[in-house]
């Protein structure tokens, strides 16, 4: 069973630049979590989708970041303008019928 | 809120047992262990529901007290391969994790 695929696997950006990350979740899986991690710290929630909806959302900057999870299979997570403060790793994790969340690699972004 | 865990480091010799802490003011619905090696994404360890259970795998064990809302992960003769952050992820009424800062643990041989 292939896992969940994030890329790309790092982007170097300057602040007020726009970024992308795309997810694909395990095949089957209905949640989708983008998580935020910051060095040394644990993973924070930005956003949960059940299919193709929002369950979660209150953690997400909304004047900068968005998500979307158009036909309920893979998600894109866009900041637009970034800042020097959300240089991380983008999380990507998916959940079936368990409550096991299963992490893709990561995305790991460097704003300058 | 964020789960408190601790300690925040430890340091062990092959053989040695471990025991991590996460404490949260909230009442829980479950709580998820994951150990993360540095530079790759969390592994699931495992996960307790509501109800005081207790899990094992392999040399890992967990615990959940759920009147105290704590849950305590159990590391019996550490391995190399047990190196890295575990954290506790909680979860209040089937909604998203909620994870603590971690616990950095290195086994040296």
């Amino acid at each position: 069973e292939a896992g969940v695929a994030q890329s790309p696997r790092y982007k170097i950006i300057e602040k007020r630049q726009s970024v992308a990350f795309w997810c694909n979740p395990i095949s089957g899986h209905a949640t989708l979590y983008w998580y935020q991690q910051i060095l040394g710290q644990g993973p924070k929630l930005l956003i949960q989708f059940q299919n193709n909806g929002v369950v979660d959302d209150s953690q997400l900057p909304k004047d900068r970041f968005s998500a979307e999870r158009l036909k309920g299979v893979d998600s894109t997570l866009k900041i637009q303008p970034a800042k020097l403060e959300d240089s991380a790793v983008y999380l990507c994790a998916s959940t079936g019928v368990s409550y096991e969340q299963y992490f893709g690699p990561g995305t790991r972004l460097t704003v300058t | 809120q964020q789960p408190v865990q601790s300690p925040q480091a430890v340091i062990l010799r092959e053989g040695e047992d471990a025991v991590i802490n996460c404490s949260s003011s909230k009442a829980l619905y479950s709580v998820h262990w994951y150990r993360q090696k540095h530079g790759e994404a969390p592994v699931f360890l495992m996960i307790l529901l509501k109800g005081g259970e207790q899990k094992g795998h392999d040399k890992i064990s967990a615990s959940f007290n759920e009147k105290k809302q704590q849950s305590s992960l159990y590391l019996t003769a550490s391995q190399l391969s047990y190196s890295g952050t575990y954290f506790c992820g909680t979860e209040a009424g089937r909604r998203a994790l909620t994870f603590g800062s971690g616990t950095r643990l290195q086994v040296q041989p």
